[in-house]
């Protein structure tokens, strides 16, 4: 079964650096998600992107955060200025229309 | 809004024994719902869908709107049942992408 790919599995970073998580969604998908995980609370949406635009975002999802699809294969997720509280598994998911997500392994992002 | 709740953090069952794992739900109107599974160190999957009425690994869930419940049962545990297991709600935007509300999981353990 093909997969989700994240790169890499775990960063640790300053509080106030940028940090840049890397996905590479399954190659005929066309919607593209970030969700994130707090350790010990539930799986958060943080937003979705299709046709080369952000379709829906959450609240989470502030000036802080960004995604970009530089080229035909990377999904990024990019904090530019991290917070404590940014600390968190965050998944990378894509699907095709009305077909069921597939989610990749996740990065564990951990700000000191 | 949107709200899924599973009230059991943790669920200890013995091997061979039934398992009940618990969702409520919230949404006006007519749902779908999913259950997800994450075993140790894999990523997120989905395990089945209320809407295929199918059963996967021996697991069932039914949808009662009256109770507004999508309890997820097996009838016989075994041991490669223990993961983290999560209900979730699909909304499905204009675009055609797919934000799943996660509850916040149950982890179920099977005993030997």
């Amino acid at each position: 079964e093909p997969e989700v790919t994240q790169t890499p599995s775990h960063q640790v970073t300053q509080m106030g650096q940028e940090v840049i998580l890397r996905c590479v969604p399954i190659s005929n998908h066309l919607y593209f998600y970030w969700y994130r995980q707090i350790l010990g609370q539930k799986v958060e949406f943080l937003v979705s992107f299709y046709n080369n635009e952000i379709s829906e975002k959450s609240e989470i999802f502030d000036d802080q955060f960004s995604v970009e699809r530089p080229d035909g294969s990377n999904f990024t997720l990019k904090i530019r200025s991290t917070k404590l509280e940014d600390s968190a598994m965050y998944f990378c998911a894509s699907n095709r229309v009305n077909e069921k997500l597939f989610f990749g392994s996740g990065t564990q992002l951990s700000v000191l | 809004a949107q709200r899924v709740t599973q009230p059991e953090k943790l669920l200890s069952v013995f091997k061979g024994a039934p398992v009940e794992l618990k969702c409520n739900y919230s949404y006006s109107g007519s749902p779908e719902l999913f259950w997800y599974v994450q075993y140790s160190r894999q990523r997120l999957q989905l395990l089945l869908r209320h809407i295929s009425r199918e059963s996967i690994k021996g697991f069932t869930a039914d949808l009662n709107k009256g109770e507004t419940s999508f309890h997820l049962k097996k009838p016989f545990a075994q041991e490669e049942d223990s993961a983290m297991y999560y209900c979730a709600l699909p909304f499905i935007s204009n675009f055609g992408n797919e934000k799943l509300t996660f509850g916040t999981g149950t982890r179920l353990t099977i005993i030997p």
